[in-house]
């Protein structure tokens, strides 16, 4: 059975960095074509993807917040870490990582933590 | 970024009814094309991968179809259950992108 979960603070101050883990279960990042993603989502809107980090080390950020994320893994913790640099009360969400597997040229993500809300306050 | 323009933004409809959610990309995407489910307060949950495949578990009254820049989900025979929020994502490029969402409202 794979299971994901985030951990991190619930609430962080306007232009602190923001560190997120997801700690998994039920499959390996060292296996080809696996990889864990973040993707988040403010109070009634949409899905928005962040990052993605690869059983390879490879790392794909959103360019709307590459300047500010960084993705790594642990494979050996089963855990991957995601930060986010310099919070803004915008960045308030729901952060949930997500398994990446694939088949052929096609991907998606098959599992889902069951999401961590962070607030960005003063 | 590849942009993805869902259509309606809303939906409301009854249970029995057929309702169709589209997906239309900013550049071709062959099938590089997710749908998922999303209910209040839960994770998305993956329906369809590649435009069409429906993933294991998943009622048949689901379909996906659509390739290039346009894509459809169908659901045939709604039942209380199907009432949430539909996203469809590509995964064509590495930079992935969900649409804005559908929410599938009981009428």
């Amino acid at each position: 059975q794979i299971t994901l979960k985030e951990s991190g603070p619930t609430v962080v101050k306007p232009t602190q960095t923001l560190t997120l883990t997801c700690s998994f279960s039920g499959f390996s990042l060292s296996t080809r074509g696996v990889g864990v993603g973040w993707i988040r989502q403010p109070p009634g809107k949409a899905l928005e993807w962040l990052a993605t980090i690869y059983w390879d080390d490879d790392k794909r950020y959103s360019p709307s917040l590459e300047t500010r994320l960084t993705i790594s893994k642990d494979t050996s913790k089963n855990q991957v870490v995601l930060t986010l640099a310099n919070v803004d009360p915008v960045d308030t969400a729901t952060y949930f990582c997500a398994r990446y597997a694939s088949s052929g040229f096609l991907s998606w993500f098959d599992t889902w933590g069951q999401g961590f809300l962070v607030t960005v306050a003063s | 970024d590849i942009q993805m323009t869902q259509s309606p933004s809303s939906l409301s409809a009854s249970v029995g009814d057929r309702v169709t959610i589209t997906c239309r990309t900013s550049q071709n995407i062959a099938n590089y094309l997710n749908w998922y489910q999303q209910k209040p307060g839960k994770a998305p949950k993956l329906l369809i991968s590649g435009a069409s495949s429906l993933q294991i578990g998943v009622p048949s009254r689901f379909s996906g179809s659509g390739s290039g820049t346009d894509f459809t989900l169908i659901i045939r025979g709604l039942q209380p259950d199907d009432f949430a929020t539909y996203y469809c994502q590509q995964t064509y490029s590495d930079v992935f992108t969900f649409g804005q969402g559908t929410k599938l409202e009981i009428k």
